[in-house]
């Protein structure tokens, strides 16, 4: 099976525009997770849905960022007036999230969307 | 809040050789679970090792151990017979059992591999 995509690859922006990022979770994972990276830190954590719905947004910096996942499945990182600072890796990761089933709730990654805002 | 610390931004190792990534954390709780993921230049995290707190046996996977240490808090990875692919970014990570799943990293060590 496939692992966790991410499109774009890239994507190059200015600033004050908007963008839209996706993550395809692995085939049956119902946990998914977005994460963003900056240069030279670990991951922050944004997002978590469980199916469709948000069970954790604490992580999301401000109002300008949005997230969706309507069908359990996909989901988009929304990011509004993007600013200079919101340069960096968003990163998702999706589980099967089955707590107490040995390993099935590890998370795993894609490899990342690197957004740079002009 | 739990927060995760990795005092070595850079490694290096001699190919074969053993080398160990240290990581401490802060935290109240008492059941937690414990990562390793590398980070190549591919961005791809890659899980190496977990452990869970509760458990009082370090983890093993093949060339990759580590060393817990509850009470003081500590998590080091041990990497035997490095290996020229090993090369990558180190990521320590922490995940509460009491609240949702994310994922508390620390900043990251760099590790090189020397032939």
């Amino acid at each position: 099976g496939a692992g966790v995509s991410q499109t774009p690859s890239n994507k190059v922006t200015e600033k004050g525009k908007y963008v839209e990022l996706r993550c395809d979770p692995i085939s049956g994972h119902t946990a998914l997770y977005w994460y963003r990276q900056s240069l030279g830190q670990g991951p922050e954590f944004l997002i978590y849905f469980q199916g469709t719905g948000a069970a954790d947004d604490s992580g999301l910096p401000n109002d300008r960022f949005f997230a969706v996942r309507p069908e359990g499945s996909v989901s988009t990182l929304k990011i509004q007036r993007t600013e200079r600072g919101d340069s960096a890796v968003y990163l998702c990761a999706s589980s099967l999230r089955f707590v107490g089933q040995g390993n099935t709730d590890t998370q795993y990654f894609g490899p990342g969307t690197r957004l740079t805002v002009l | 809040a739990q927060t995760v610390t990795q005092s070595q931004p850079e490694m290096s190792v001699q190919e074969a050789e053993t080398v160990t990534l240290s990581c401490t954390y802060d935290t109240s709780e008492s059941d937690y679970y414990l990562f390793w993921y590398k980070q190549p230049p591919s961005r791809q995290m890659i899980l190496v090792i977990r452990q869970e707190a509760y458990k009082q046996q370090n983890a093993t996977e093949n060339r990759f151990s580590v060393n817990f240490q509850k009470a003081a808090k500590s998590f080091s990875l041990k990497i035997s017979d490095s290996q020229l692919g090993d090369a990558a970014m180190y990521f320590c990570a922490y995940r509460s059992l009491q609240s949702t799943d994310k994922l508390i990293f620390g900043t990251g060590t760099r590790l090189q591999v020397f032939p």
